[in-house]
């Protein structure tokens, strides 16, 4: 079992730019939830997808969206990058009983 | 308001003693409770967690939590630290599909040879 895995690792950005970033989740896991983490900070929750739908959103505006695909899959998309963007980007799967996080995508706006 | 409060930044302690790191919490409904480590540049991997029953659990690596609903904590315990400890531990609260995990800002953990 491959775990969660995420893609890119790293990469950089432009002000300005938009950028997608995806999620594979682990295998039979039904539920992906995206954090962000600020350089010494927690995560913080970003939004939740069940069934190919946003279920949860936390308090990030609307340049942040989000997909799931039929496999489970999800990509998170953010539009009109800020340098505050900048931070580790944390993907999350689960089927109810435990959280498992992937290694996160290092995205750095310049 | 849902939070979560480490109040300790960094913690150093010597290989071989014990650990404690506190976490304090605010949730309306009952909680759910986790503990989380992550090692510079890596994801988080999930230490214990409480859900309901016992409220000394139990983890992987030797850690142990005490969920205590008086004082609204879940305070992270270890009796000897080994140097591979060294990582910041994240606690988190959330409800039953942890989802909306809230984290707590966490706390550094340096280990002295």
């Amino acid at each position: 079992d491959a775990g969660v895995t995420q893609s890119p690792t790293h990469l950089i950005k432009t002000r300005g730019q938009q950028v997608t970033l995806r999620c594979s989740p682990k295998s039979g896991h039904d539920t992906v939830s995206w954090y962000q983490q600020a350089l010494g900070q927690g995560p913080q929750f970003i939004f939740q997808y069940y069934e190919e739908e946003e279920r949860q959103r936390g308090n990030f505006p609307d340049r942040f969206s989000g997909h799931q695909f039929p496999n489970y899959s999800s990509e998170l998309n953010v539009n009109a990058l800020l340098l505050g963007d900048s931070a580790l980007y944390l993907c999350a799967s689960s089927t109810g009983t435990e959280a498992f996080f992937g290694q996160g995508t290092r995205l750095t706006v310049v | 308001a849902q939070s979560v409060t480490q109040p300790d930044i960094h913690i150093t302690v010597s290989e071989g003693a014990s650990l404690e790191l506190r976490c304090n919490y605010s949730y309306g409904a009952t909680p759910y409770l986790f503990w989380y480590v992550q090692s510079p540049g890596q994801g988080l991997q999930l230490l214990l967690k409480y859900f309901s029953g016992d409220t000394l659990v139990q983890g992987i690596k030797g850690f142990e939590a005490e969920f205590k609903r008086s004082q609204s904590s879940f305070n992270l315990r270890k009796p000897s630290v080994h140097w591979s400890d060294a990582a910041e531990y994240f606690c988190a609260v959330g409800g039953p599909r942890q989802g909306n995990l809230i984290f707590g800002k966490g706390t550094k953990l340096s280990v002295k040879p």
